[in-house]
């Protein structure tokens, strides 16, 4: 059974500081997902990495894949306010071979930037 | 493009009462998920439909939940009766592939 784990759960930061998301899973999976979740909203995806060594930039966020490692990092540069918000990662899994596809959910690091 | 509706926004019930949340998918998507979402957790995925026939609902509490997609549009997501641990914000989301998911904003649910 596919597990996916996310560290830190909880970070509070600096505005203008640099920090990284982890997200670890326990089985093999070529594809990966991160979405961003403001309170009392619903779930925005930011990225999808479909491949070793995968890295994907949007503003201030960059993510990367690495299938060997079972890893994938969310790095933050120089962090605003307007960050602040949910993160979650999703990794695709197929249960069994004959079952259809499910995404498995991280718990969520939840991230505040202070002024 | 329009997102996912979903309704009702909020929804405070009694226990042993029951409810229903309903979902409209993004125009043509056809697969159609309900996760439920406990405070402080990560979704969880109670049932997918492609069209209008169900994929997987082997997380899906079938003693008290049921879901349909009449059509292969709409959805609805029922529980009868409630309990107190259903508490929880229960999110539709639809895909045209499974590269990406679109979630609507979810039906926040209060058992009392």
């Amino acid at each position: 059974e596919l597990k996916v784990e996310q560290n830190p759960l909880f970070l509070s930061m600096q505005e203008g500081k640099n920090y990284t998301i982890y997200c670890n899973y326990s089985t093999t999976s070529d594809r990966l997902y991160w979405y961003r979740q403001d309170p009392g909203k619903s779930l925005e995806s930011l990225f999808v990495l479909l491949s070793n060594g995968a890295v994907k930039q949007e503003g201030r966020l960059m993510a990367s894949l690495d299938t060997k490692a079972r890893l994938s990092t969310l790095h933050i540069t120089a962090a605003v306010h307007d960050l602040s918000a949910t993160y979650f990662c999703a990794v695709l899994s197929f249960p069994r071979i004959d079952s259809n596809y499910q995404l498995i959910w991280g718990a969520g690091t939840k991230l505040i930037i202070k002024p | 493009e329009a997102g996912v509706a979903q309704s009702p926004r909020y929804k405070i019930i009694e226990k042993r009462q029951s409810v229903a949340f309903w979902c409209n998918p993004i125009s043509g998507h056809a697969t159609l998920y309900w996760y439920q979402q406990i405070l402080g957790q990560g979704p969880k995925l109670l049932i997918q439909f492609q069209n209008n026939g169900v994929v997987d609902d082997s997380q899906l509490p079938k003693d008290r939940f049921s879901a349909e997609r009449l059509k292969g549009v709409d959805s609805t997501l029922k529980i009868q009766p409630a309990k107190l641990e259903d508490s929880a914000v229960y999110l539709c989301a639809s895909s045209l592939r499974i590269t990406e998911a679109f979630f609507g904003q979810g039906t926040r649910l209060t058992v009392v």
